[in-house]
């Protein structure tokens, strides 16, 4: 099957500071890309809908400016969270879809952010 | 919008006995997909069973399968011969068949169910 990779798989940082998520399709070109976030023992959230070349549609509640995706090559989608603060600490998941396997979304392993 | 919910949070079961797990969503569309997705310890998400709304046929994995009632915009998922490493998170989800938008595609989850499975 498909393969998604994010990195880091866990990361801790300051409170403050900015940290870089990054999620690539290993094996297709991915045309979109989904951000989701989730706390423990609770379901995914959606942040951001992010296709290749434009730029990424937010959920409603979603801060813009806090959480910067870019989507730039078919291949890799970047989530930044900026001067991130300890309620920013969850688990982020992304999913890449292809153009062709239109109904079948592809999951990357989850990033555990921990701000302190 | 469209909404899924899943009622029990937590369910159990006995090796190699059957559990269902509930999901019931929302929708004024005709045209959708209805997923269940596995989330293990790893949290890795893993696929499940995948059910086309245009399909009477209810979809089978093994011994995975789904009862799809359309009308009652129902689709549970049964277990069957229930093993150790079925234990993990389930969630059903929702995605429109309409394209077109900048979130063609998103999946919309239910909340999840925690199942156990006991030796």
């Amino acid at each position: 099957g498909a393969v998604v990779s994010q990195h880091p798989s866990w990361v801790i940082c300051k409170s403050g500071t900015s940290v870089k998520i990054e999620c690539r399709s290993l094996d297709f070109q991915a045309t979109t890309m989904f951000w989701y976030r989730q706390f423990p023992k609770q379901s995914l959230m959606l942040m951001a809908t992010s296709n290749e070349g434009s730029k990424a549609t937010y959920e409603q509640g979603v801060e813009k400016d806090k959480f910067l995706i870019n989507h730039a090559s078919l291949t890799l989608s970047t989530l930044t969270v900026t001067s991130a603060h300890p309620e920013d600490s969850s688990f982020y998941i992304c999913s890449a879809r292809s153009g062709r396997a239109v109904e079948t979304q592809y999951f990357g392993p989850g990033t555990r952010l921990l701000v302190l | 919008a469209q909404t899924v919910t899943q009622s029990q949070p937590e369910m159990s079961v006995q090796e190699a006995e059957t559990v269902t797990l509930s999901c019931t969503y929302d929708t004024s569309e005709s045209d959708y997909y209805l997923f269940w997705y596995k989330q293990p310890p790893s949290r890795q998400m893993i696929l499940v069973i995948r059910q086309e709304a245009y399909k009477q046929q209810n979809a089978t994995e093994n011994r995975f399968s789904v009862n799809f009632q359309k009308a009652a915009k129902s689709f549970s998922l049964k277990i069957s011969d229930s093993q150790l490493g079925d234990a993990a998170m389930y969630f059903c989800a929702y995605r429109s068949a309409y394209a077109g938008g900048t979130s063609y595609g998103k999946l919309t989850f239910g909340q999840g169910t925690i199942l156990t499975v006991h030796p």
